[in-house]
């Protein structure tokens, strides 16, 4: 089956622009979660959704937002956008978001900021 | 808060030899689950294997095994019979059970990267 589809793999923005990244979860799964990666920060989460619904939020200012469709997809935006938001932003998806079911991840979309 | 630590940023091993990743963590609470990530080049994460605190038989995964010491909170990763393909980041991960709303909130500790050679 399908895995886990991210799109753009790359983007390159200005600052002060925005961006919306796209995650196509595995068919079946309502848990979509997000993830920020940078050399100095690591791996940190952003946000959950499942079932349309942000069921567990990070500690990221309010720029950056998410949403989550009928079909489970999901969708990232990240507003006014700062050097520092360069980074590769990965997203998971599981059948229910519990961690007795396993999360499978994207291969993320890098963004750079210039 | 919860926190993860790799104190290893880097390993090696030769190819059929066993290597032995480290990570401890800090909580709390006495329900959670403990993962080791891989990531590949290819930047997508990969489940190596998970742990369920309140299990004490230490999980295996073919070549793959754990230490999980939860007094000492440590979980460590043992890689037998390493391959070169095995050569990657390694992510020790933690999440709290204690309600649906945290359970989906992994966290991670900063890595440690494996050297595989021949």
């Amino acid at each position: 089956k399908a895995g886990v589809t991210q799109t753009p793999r790359y983007l390159i923005k200005t600052r002060g622009q925005q961006v919306t990244l796209s995650c196509s979860p595995i068919s079946g799964h309502r848990s979509v979660s997000w993830y920020q990666q940078t050399p100095g920060q690591g791996l940190q989460f952003l946000f959950e959704y499942f079932s349309e619904t942000q069921r567990n939020k990070g500690n990221f200012p309010g720029r950056f937002s998410g949403r989550q469709f009928s079909n489970s997809r999901s969708e990232m935006n990240v507003s006014t956008l700062e050097l520092g938001d360069s980074a590769l932003y990965l997203c998971a998806s599981s059948w229910t978001g519990l961690p007795n079911t396993e999360a499978f991840f994207g291969q993320g979309t890098r963004l750079t900021v210039v | 808060a919860q926190t993860v630590t790799q104190s290893q940023p880097e390993m090696s091993v030769q190819e059929a030899e066993t290597v032995t990743l480290s990570c401890t963590y800090d909580t709390s609470e006495s329900d959670y689950y403990l993962f080791w990530y891989k990531q590949p080049p290819s930047r997508q994460m990969i489940l190596v294997i998970r742990q369920e605190a309140y299990k004490q038989q230490n999980a295996t995964e073919n070549r793959f095994s754990v230490n999980f010491q939860k007094a000492a909170k440590s979980f460590s990763l043992k890689i037998s019979d390493s391959q070169l393909g095995d050569a990657a980041m390694y992510f020790c991960a933690y999440v709290s059970v204690i309600n649906t709303g945290t359970a989906s909130k992994l966290t991670f500790g900063t890595g440690t990267r494996l050297q595989v050679t021949l």
